[in-house]
């Protein structure tokens, strides 16, 4: 699996956009990128996946570079609840076998959302 | 509403008195997983399950035991746990078919072996 790379803390404002950077510069041509997160000690949360294009859903918005390299988490109108630790996960799909269905989580980025 | 539930959501006990934590998911998915989470180390899985009575290990099987005979039921087995299976739990499930790696988790357990 492709290596993300992720900085490990961010604030956003209340009301505003938060933008959560990812790179995962050793990505192929197979694997899609996912976005997870945990608010504190709570199980992971699915939030969006994507391949190529850009993928919008009632959570968040995913954008991916043209070379697939990097990619950004934005959470449009950030509240309070939103403060989380966010998760960028890099996977093949489709792979057959057990061990292949098993999620890789790194340190990810702890996102504070402040009043 | 779909979800994952585990129970107990909070155990103390002594080491070597066997423990079983329940996790139960209403989606009729086929594959379910338990993770442990630590400080430090992130969330690493510990066994998981295909579907009916097909189980195999994680990464960190050590010390655990799974059992598969109903799809909606992955119990985690401790027969004689020990101070350093102090960890917070999490049990995980998705269908093999739709939205790839949508996986649910349930909302964890904490557990101190004293």
């Amino acid at each position: 699996d492709a290596k993300t790379t992720q900085p490990p803390s961010m604030d956003c404002a209340e009301g505003r956009a938060a933008n959560l950077p990812c790179n995962h510069s050793t990505i192929s041509g197979n694997e899609y990128v996912y976005w997870y997160r945990q608010i504190h000690s709570q199980g992971p949360q699915y939030i969006i996946h994507g391949l190529k294009n850009n993928e919008t859903n009632e959570m968040a918005s995913l954008i991916i570079t043209e070379d697939r390299k990097s990619s950004t988490l934005i959470l449009p109108h950030a509240t309070l609840r939103d403060t989380a630790v966010y998760y960028c996960i890099v996977r093949v799909v489709g792979s057959s076998g057990g061990s292949n269905y098993k999620l890789t989580f790194g340190k990810g980025t702890l996102l504070t959302v402040n009043p | 509403e779909a979800q994952v539930t585990q129970n107990p959501r909070y155990l103390i006990t002594v080491t070597g008195k066997k423990l079983t934590v329940t996790c139960s998911q209403n989606m009729n998915h086929e594959y379910m997983s338990w993770y442990r989470q630590d400080p430090g180390l992130g969330l690493r899985q510990i066994y998981y399950s295909m579907n009916v009575e097909v189980t195999d290990k994680g990464d960190v099987p050590e010390g655990y035991k799974v059992s598969r005979k109903e799809k909606r039921n992955f119990p985690l087995i401790l027969e004689s746990p020990s101070p350093n299976q102090t960890s917070l739990y999490f049990c995980a499930s998705r269908t093999l078919a739709g939205v790839p790696y949508e996986q649910y988790f349930g909302p964890g357990t904490r557990l101190t072996v004293t």
